[in-house]
């Protein structure tokens, strides 16, 4: 049981460059998310999936977009990279939406755009 | 809406002393707080939560939480500071529904020898 995996674990990108942050999970979590950390802010959410075929806006979506592949996968894609999106990127699972539920977190793809 | 706001963003103490990271919130309704920790370039991980049971909650690695209503605080406390709780530590909230959690800005635990 690997729990909720990422790939890669780091890439540099120059701006404009696209590329897609993959994400996985095995524990048949029906939610998934994506958030970015950057230093003094916490975690901000881009976007989430409360179940397969369904994505939504979190706080900061904009320059992403994202696709729930299948029950597993939810992916996470830069169409034209800015230096401002340099981040750590991580994703994360939880069984259903509901707020007693915890999320289990990714160990996070780190990204420098120059 | 919800937010929460962590009360220092370093705190310094000594392997052996007591640890305390405060926390407050704010929430519309009755939330879920969690606490989850983050130790240097890896993943968070989750210390303890709270969903409206005990309000003294206890987690993994001696660390325990008290959620206080009329405080509307969640501070998190250990007795005894070990090295490897030198960590950044997030406090977070969640009303649940579809979206997500809100995290605080994190605190980072040095502990010194």
């Amino acid at each position: 049981n690997a729990g909720v995996t990422q790939t890669p674990k780091f890439q540099v990108l120059k701006t404009g460059q696209s590329m897609t942050l993959q994400c996985a999970q095995d524990m048949n979590h029906n939610s998934m998310y994506w958030y970015r950390q950057d230093p003094g802010m916490g975690l901000r959410l881009i976007y989430y999936s409360a179940s397969e075929g369904t994505t939504d806006k979190g706080e900061v979506p904009n320059g992403y977009n994202v696709s729930r592949l299948n029950k597993r996968e939810f992916s996470l894609r830069l169409e034209s990279a800015a230096p401002s999106q340099t981040s750590v990127y991580f994703c994360a699972s939880k069984p259903e939406p509901g707020q007693s539920y915890e999320q289990y977190f990714g160990p996070g793809t780190r990204l420098t755009v120059t | 809406a919800q937010s929460v706001t962590q009360l220092d963003s370093h705190v310094s103490v000594s392997e052996g002393t007591p640890v305390l990271l405060r926390c407050n919130y704010s929430s519309s309704y009755s939330p879920s707080l969690f606490w989850y920790v983050q130790h240097p370039n890896k993943g968070l991980q989750l210390l303890l939560k709270y969903t409206s049971a005990a309000t003294l909650v206890k987690g993994i690695n001696g660390f325990e939480a008290e959620f206080k209503k009329s405080e509307t605080s969640f501070h998190l406390t250990k007795p005894s500071a070990h090295m490897s709780d030198a960590a950044e530590y997030f406090c977070v909230v969640s009303e649940g529904g579809r979206r997500a959690l809100t995290f605080g800005s994190g605190t980072r635990l040095q502990v010194q020898p």
